[in-house]
């Protein structure tokens, strides 16, 4: 059964710090990794990995996945108040929909 | 943002009902899922479809039925509504199965 790990469940950090958010994963058949962010409604997409070491970037946020160590992050820099939502991980194997992980509750504090 | 919408937003309902929520698309992506959404187990997926009249369960569809009679229409019907079903269902849509997924807004029920 494939599993998606997130860590850590929430954090708090005050504006200005970097975070960074961790996303284990055991998958069968990996494909490719998938970042959301959560705020009080529908979760949006941030980034799909899907090769080893290839960070994606967009502004301050960026992610790297570790496909021999199964695993991917999630950095925030320079922290902003509307940076605070739940950030969710998800995993595609191909044949079988997205897996998604119980997610980390970030909330940054002015 | 994608064409999703989902309907009702908002319903309570009682135990022993049947519910019926609707997922609508305009994009003619192939593709459609219903997750629900509790504190503590995040997205689990009910049902999805890969294509009309197309579909399978996921990690909790007892329950839960769909249709999909239409592309741009994925129905998640509850034969008779309980409390554990109470939840945020969310609908998304994917173009290619393998894919990033785009969720409509949500509907939140509640069953009394």
């Amino acid at each position: 059964e494939d599993k998606v790990v997130q860590s850590p469940l929430s954090l708090v950090v005050h504006e200005g710090d970097t975070v960074t958010l961790n996303c284990s994963y055991e998958v069968t058949n990996f494909r490719s990794l998938l970042w959301y962010k959560q705020e009080k409604k529908a979760p949006t997409f941030l980034f799909m990995l899907t090769s080893s070491g290839i960070e994606k970037k967009s502004g301050r946020l960026s992610s790297i996945l570790d496909k021999k160590e199964l695993f991917s992050i999630l950095n925030i820099t320079a922290t902003q108040t509307g940076d605070s939502a739940v950030y969710l991980c998800a995993t595609n194997s191909g044949n079988t929909p997205l897996v998604f992980g119980k997610g980390t509750r970030l909330s940054v504090i002015a | 943002d994608a064409g999703i919408t989902q309907s009702p937003r908002h319903k309570v309902t009682e135990t022993g009902t049947p519910v019926t929520l609707r997922c609508h698309q305009t994009e003619n992506h192939r593709y459609m899922y219903w997750y629900r959404q509790d504190p503590g187990h995040g997205l689990r997926l009910i049902h999805y479809s890969y294509g009309v009249k197309d579909t399978d369960k996921g990690e909790v569809s007892d329950g839960y039925s769909v249709s999909r009679s239409k592309t741009e229409d994925f129905l998640l019907t509850l034969e008779s509504a309980t409390s554990s079903q109470t939840s945020v269902y969310f609908c998304a849509i994917d173009e290619t199965g393998v894919g990033e997924q785009y969720f409509g807004p949500g509907t939140r029920l509640t069953v009394t």
